[in-house]
């Protein structure tokens, strides 16, 4: 079936670029979406990319996407404390826009 | 913005209860949606409903009902709590084809 994979954990240093990488497995997505969560708080939309997009910038995210390789990444740049949550990431399926799948999400730990 | 309200952030209750989860949306959405969530294993689909009195099932039902009397409000309810269904929950909004919204998240705990 449809799966979404996140690696668990990455940790940088507050200033530096983090990318938090994603693979999916249906080709038929519409859209890829990125959320953060951050400690007891429901999901907040960052941002999303539709299918037939390569890349997508958002003052300091950027969303590349290689449908190819089903490979979607999220670069936050000059991270900050304030960015330490986890992030999800998350696709369409079965060609419908009201469906997700989530990955496992990714626990970004910025240090000072 | 779009503001999505779940009832409570935190609930204790006991196991065989009924128990009643809230979440009303203010932007007209037509689509609205109940997750759990759990570690290790992401979000994973309760329940959605695309209209008034309609509802689909999502990838896991068992032990969960859901009503949805008017638009803005659905409701998620275990009809006969059990232990099994202690975690986070989360309620979702979103009209068609754009991005889904969501609220705080409800932590429930059964005993």
């Amino acid at each position: 079936g449809e799966d979404v994979e996140q690696s668990l954990f990455l940790s940088v240093r507050e200033g530096d670029s983090s990318v938090i990488n994603c693979t999916y497995t249906d080709s038929s997505s519409t859209y890829l979406y990125w959320y953060k969560q951050e400690p007891g708080a429901g999901l907040q939309l960052l941002t999303y990319i539709f299918s037939n997009m390569d890349m997508k910038q958002d003052q300091r995210l950027t969303v590349l996407l290689n449908k190819k390789d089903k490979h979607l990444s999220l670069r936050i740049a000059d991270t900050q404390t304030g960015d330490s949550a986890i992030y999800f990431c998350a696709e369409t399926y079965g060609g419908a826009t009201n469906k997700l799948i989530f990955g496992t999400g990714t626990l970004l730990a910025v240090q000072p | 913005d779009v503001k999505v309200t779940q009832s409570s952030r935190y609930l204790v209750k006991r196991t065989g209860e009924k128990v009643f989860l809230e979440c009303v949306q203010d932007m007209d959405h037509e689509n609205m949606f109940w997750y759990r969530q759990d570690p290790g294993l992401g979000l994973r689909l309760i329940y959605f409903s695309y209209d008034v009195k309609m509802k689909e099932k999502g990838d896991i039902p068992e032990g969960y009902s859901v009503s949805r009397e008017k638009k803005e409000r659905f409701s998620l309810i275990l009809e006969s709590a059990s232990t099994n269904q202690t975690s986070m929950y989360l309620c979702a909004s979103q009209r068609v084809a754009e991005p889904q919204h969501f609220g705080d998240g409800t932590r429930l705990s059964i005993l």
